[in-house]
Order: C-alpha cells, then sequence, then structure tokens
C-alpha cells in the first residue's frame, strides 16, 4: 500500500529557480522524513531529513518544511543549478526500530534548465 | 567511515538461470542490512531486511530470496530468473543505534532476456 504520496512526478526549472517537491503521508506513527538524491544509474544519497519536533529544516540550498496537521512535508531547493537534476524520493519511517519500515514516495525527476 | 559495496555493477542474464548478488558493508559491525529492487522510473521496493546474521525478513513473496552469512555480508538469490525481475536493485544499511537513516549502495542493474 502507499503510504507516502509524492508530487509533481516531474519538474522542470529554470536556472535560479526553485524546485519544490511534496509528499503526504498517512500514518500519524511516522516520525523521521528523509529525502533523497538519486544521480542516473547511482544509488540514492540522503539529502536532508526532519523529525516532526520542528517544522523547518535548512542545510544550504535545501530545506524541509513539515506540516504534521496536514501530514505533509516539501522540500524546497533554493536557487536551482543545472547540477541538482534528479531524482528526489521522500521518505517516511517510524523508530527508532532495527527492523524497517521506511515508506518511500514514487520520486520526482527535477530539471534544471540553464 | 562507512562504505557499501555491491557487485556486480551490471548483469545480463538469461530467463531461467541463477542469481547472486552481493553486498557488503565496512566500517560498522552490526547493521542493519536491506534490499530494493527500483524499476525503471518508480520508486523502491523493499524486498528483504536484515537486523543480523542469519535473521531474514521478506516484505514481498517472489521469486528472490536473501540470506546474511555474515555480519556485513548481503546476498540477493534466485533460482530461476523470471523477465519481471529486471531493474535495478539497491542493497542498503543502517546502524542499529540510528536505524531509521539508511544509506544506499551503487546499485546493480539486472537485466534479465
Amino acid at each position: 500500500q502507499q503510504q507516502v504520496k509524492q508530487s509533481p512526478q516531474s519538474l522542470i526549472v529554470q536556472k535560479g529557480g526553485i524546485s519544490i517537491i511534496n509528499c503526504a503521508y498517512e500514518n500519524t506513527a511516522f516520525d523521521y522524513f528523509p529525502w533523497y538524491q538519486q544521480f542516473p544509474g547511482k544509488g540514492p544519497a540522503l539529502l536532508i531529513a526532519i523529525r516532526p519536533d520542528v517544522s523547518e529544516k535548512k542545510e544550504g540550498r535545501f530545506t524541509i518544511s513539515f506540516n504534521k496537521s496536514a501530514k505533509q512535508f516539501s522540500l524546497h531547493i533554493m536557487d536551482s543549478q543545472p547540477g541538482d537534476s534528479a531524482t528526489y524520493f521522500c521518505a517516511a519511517s517510524k523508530g527508532p526500530r532495527r527492523d524497517n519500515d521506511m515508506r518511500f514516495g514514487a520520486g520526482t525527476r527535477l530539471t534544471v534548465k540553464p | 567511515s562507512q562504505t557499501i559495496h555491491q557487485w556486480p555493477a551490471t548483469l545480463v542474464q538469461p530467463v531461467g538461470s541463477p542469481l547472486s548478488l552481493e553486498c557488503t558493508v565496512e566500517g560498522t559491525s552490526n547493521p542493519n542490512l536491506y534490499w530494493y529492487r527500483q524499476a525503471a522510473g518508480r520508486g523502491l521496493q523493499l524486498l528483504f531486511y536484515s537486523v543480523g546474521i542469519g535473521q531474514i525478513s521478506s516484505e514481498v513473496p517472489q521469486n528472490l530470496s536473501a540470506s546474511r552469512p555474515q555480519d556485513r555480508q548481503f546476498i540477493l538469490s534466485s533460482k530461476k530468473l523470471l523477465l519481471s525481475d529486471s531493474g535495478f536493485y539497491l542493497c542498503a544499511w543502517s546502524s542499529g543505534g540510528a536505524p531509521n537513516e539508511q544509506f544506499f549502495g551503487p546499485g546493480t542493474r539486472l537485466t534479465v532476456l
């Protein structure tokens, strides 16, 4: 069952613009929300993550906004660059637990045009 | 620092042939280990996870199996491959102390013909 819904499926942004990717989750027990960046032919790399005790987390040009009441979180990429062109996955899990319950969104293919 | 290796990087196999993909982790002990499959242009589907040697949990029934013969080694196998087994296979690990944070290997591209 799809517990994390991600949108849009694809996104085209001009260089210097803001890229916004949204995710919604169903299980209120989730308490860890990471974003992964994946380049073609490579494994996903952990980009940034947030826990529900904060509403926003910023690392460089990447910001996660979290809305616990709406069960939504989003990734904002400021000053988007062509090198940011990749597929981005959101995920959600509950823990800490040694077993796995990480649920991934379907991914968003971001293209940043120069 | 921790590193995760997968091999082979690419593999082309005929239908009905066996499969063995290997994943090893360095720089950590007693990791949680995971196998995912990623179909073209799609998200990640968890296949198996392991919290210790010989402990394997399966998320979905399928033509594949997994084994963990050593603490930092995770193997994905099949006795007879199907066309539908084609995909990008990813191994991941997480620490027992921070099990939420999963780190992925470089992946194996499997094509079944």
